[in-house]
């Protein structure tokens, strides 16, 4: 049973491009949460889309967006980016249950130069 | 105040010590997550807990739900076991969400 599969494992970008990181999540899982993690950094959450909508949003500006497929897999957005876009960029997936079990990814690392 | 508080911040250990770290928290919640990162790395759930006990391999994570305190165990640690570990919690008071403990640098040396 696959785990929670991100792609693509590494990107690098120039600023002002756009780039889309997506994520499929774990067999059985319904909701997908992204989070950025600056290096050093502890995780922030970005957003999280169930039944294919936002369904809550960390203090992130509107240059990320995202998207739910009706297969659950997720789709990251990050419009005109900046340098401190530099991150790690994890997927997790959750049951439907909303008991708290989290599986994630291992990420997308992010370079913007 | 953060609302999920590990302790130590950072821990140095020789190998085959026992290692303990704790994890203190202020809000009602569903479950507890123990989570591992190695440098660069991904994360990695080692635990889920919502009460009691749970063993796998030479890890041991521990919750009292009346206290608000988990503790995760490492025996006889060995230096692959050096990583970033973190508590994170989620449940009603956070919509579900997961808040996340600072984390823990454990370096164990051979």
């Amino acid at each position: 049973d696959a785990g929670v599969t991100q792609s693509p494992t590494h990107l690098i970008k120039t600023r002002g491009q756009q780039v889309t990181l997506r994520c499929s999540p774990k067999s059985g899982h319904d909701t997908v949460s992204w989070y950025q993690q600056a290096l050093g950094q502890g995780p922030q959450f970005i957003f999280q889309y169930y039944e294919e909508e936002e369904r809550q949003r960390g203090n992130f500006p509107d240059r990320f967006s995202g998207h739910q497929f009706p297969n659950y897999s997720s789709e990251l957005n990050v419009n005109a980016l900046l340098l401190g876009d530099s991150a790690l960029y994890l997927c997790a997936s959750s049951l439907p249950s909303r008991s708290g079990g989290y599986t994630f990814g291992s990420g997308t690392r992010l370079t913007v130069v | 105040k953060n609302e999920v508080e590990q302790s130590p911040q950072n821990l140095t250990a020789q190998e085959g010590e026992f290692i303990t770290i704790n994890c203190s928290y202020s809000v009602g919640i569903s479950a507890l997550h123990w989570l591992q990162q190695h440098p660069g790395g991904g994360i990695v759930s080692l635990f889920m807990l919502s009460s009691g006990k749970k063993k796998h391999g030479r890890l041991i994570a521990t919750i009292n739900i009346q206290e608000k305190h988990s503790s995760l165990h490492i025996t006889a640690s060995h230096p692959r076991d050096s990583a970033v570990y973190i508590c994170a919690v989620v449940g009603p008071d956070s919509n579900y969400q997961l808040i996340w403990g600072a984390g823990t640098k454990l370096i164990i040396k051979p």
